[in-house]
């Protein structure tokens, strides 16, 4: 199986503030075929369903804001959040989607100071 | 609209089987894998499978194989999973979850 590794697991952080957060894969999800990571992004709020952020390691879903950015290749993965807003406070996922079982880090939860 | 809409919670009783649902609308259900996934309290996410509601294939995590059973009814854009001989380590809550939506996740409780 391939093991995702996430860090930081937390990050308390002021609003303004720009946060990066690592996802670590213990095999490279780069499929030479299409160029393409087979990475996703995730954020769960509490009490929520997670919901999809980014794919294929830097495509924004629709309707996300742009302050989330993410970025990486091969098995070095970054979310970003340009700027935190309040409502950003949540626990962020990375899941690789190259082979099954499909795994998920442990996460990273974003606090707000 | 858009959505997967899930069962309600369970109660369960240790040793026994739930079956939960995930209905799909608002897109073609046999165009995407439905996923599974737990979540136990306070902790992280977890898959167990996927079908493939076009033709019932399925591939589940190793050690899901003999606890979940992953269906789908073309008919009624409903995709199922059952859960059998379920401890305490099975509550959790579940979502269904396929191309980028996700379902508002089942809470099931294994308790005596």
């Amino acid at each position: 199986d391939i093991v995702m590794t996430q860090t930081p697991s937390s990050q308390a952080v002021s609003a303004g503030e720009k946060v990066t957060m690592s996802c670590k894969s213990s095999q490279s999800l780069l499929y030479s075929e299409n160029k393409k990571n087979y990475l996703a992004w995730y954020q769960q709020k509490p009490g929520q369903s997670p919901k999809l952020l980014i794919s294929w390691a830097s495509t924004r879903e629709s309707g996300v804001p742009d302050r989330f950015i993410g970025s990486g290749s091969g098995t070095d993965f970054t979310l970003t959040i340009s700027s935190v807003q309040a409502e950003d406070l949540a626990v962020y996922y990375c899941e690789q989607y190259y082979d099954t079982p499909l795994t998920f880090g442990s996460g990273t939860k974003l606090e707000i100071k | 609209e858009v959505l997967l809409q899930q069962s309600g919670a369970e109660l369960v009783r240790p040793g026994s089987s739930v079956k939960i649902s995930c209905k799909a609308s608002g897109y073609t259900f046999t165009d995407y894998y439905m996923h599974w996934v737990k979540q136990r309290p306070e902790q992280g996410l977890v898959w167990i499978g996927r079908i493939n509601p076009a033709n019932g294939n399925t591939v589940y995590a190793e050690k899901f194989k003999s606890k979940a059973t992953l269906t789908a009814d073309k008919s009624s854009n409903t995709a199922y999973m059952q859960l059998s001989s379920l401890t305490s380590e099975d509550t959790a809550t579940y979502f269904c979850t396929s191309s980028t939506l996700w379902g508002q996740g089942v809470m099931v409780t294994v308790s005596s």
